[in-house]
């Protein structure tokens, strides 16, 4: 029973554009959730959080949107480079539980 | 600062073998965990600790043993290896009492046993 769920294993975009992954979760408990970036051969590096009481979150040229009631979350990346091909984890966290929740991830493959 | 390290690398294990992976970390962290990655999945958490001498189980303990002498190691051992735990092992630690539960990863030992 996958708690945190990435339906699209792959993710191809145009370099310049905007890329998208989304992540689901069933779990009403989950008041954390994060995106990691995991490369080839290295370990997961933090990208962006968001707080279950905040339904955006921006940092650059990533942001998280949060839609509670739906029980979804995305990554928005724009504009897209080429720097960002990489795998995307979705994560979520029932808030000091220290247990985090990880989906199967999304690679993604920016085209020049 | 070294950040979180992870040793071997590689390792190939025949079954039945035991063996440590060791993991440390420098930037003084209550919280270390270990993770193991399978194809097609996401992390799977299989044991935790908030502090030196505080250990806990995740989602997927068994086969598997922890102790936590030092705020800096987390060894993780296989007792007797078995070939459900061929995967890639990631080591992670984060401060504990912040507002971000931002986990800070080793770069991984990939475990094959045969």
């Amino acid at each position: 029973d996958q708690q945190v769920k990435q339906n699209s294993p792959s993710l191809s975009v145009q370099e310049g554009r905007i890329s998208i992954l989304n992540c689901d979760y069933t779990n009403s408990m989950f008041d954390y959730f994060l995106w990691y970036k995991k490369y080839p051969a290295e370990g997961p590096t933090f990208l962006i959080s968001i707080s279950s009481i905040k339904d955006k979150n921006e940092d650059g040229r990533f942001t998280v949107f949060l839609n509670k009631s739906a029980k979804h979350l995305s990554l928005h990346i724009v504009p897209s480079q080429p720097g960002d091909s990489a795998v995307y984890f979705c994560a979520a966290d029932e808030g000091s539980n220290y247990q985090l929740i990880w989906g199967a991830g999304t690679k993604l493959i920016i085209k020049p | 600062n070294a950040g979180v390290t992870q040793t071997p690398k590689f390792q190939v294990l025949k079954t039945g073998q035991s063996m440590t992976l060791q993991c440390a970390q420098d930037m003084n962290h209550e919280y270390m965990s270990w993770y193991r990655q399978d194809p097609g999945m996401g992390l799977r958490l299989i044991h935790y600790s908030v502090g030196a001498g505080i250990t806990d189980q995740g989602e997927v303990p068994n086969g598997y043993n922890v102790s936590r002498s030092t705020t800096e190691d987390f060894p993780l051992r296989l007792l007797s290896a078995a070939p459900s735990q061929t995967s890639v092992y990631f080591c992670a630690s984060s401060p504990l009492g912040t507002d971000s539960y931002e986990q800070y990863f080793g770069p991984g030992t990939r475990l094959t046993v045969t």
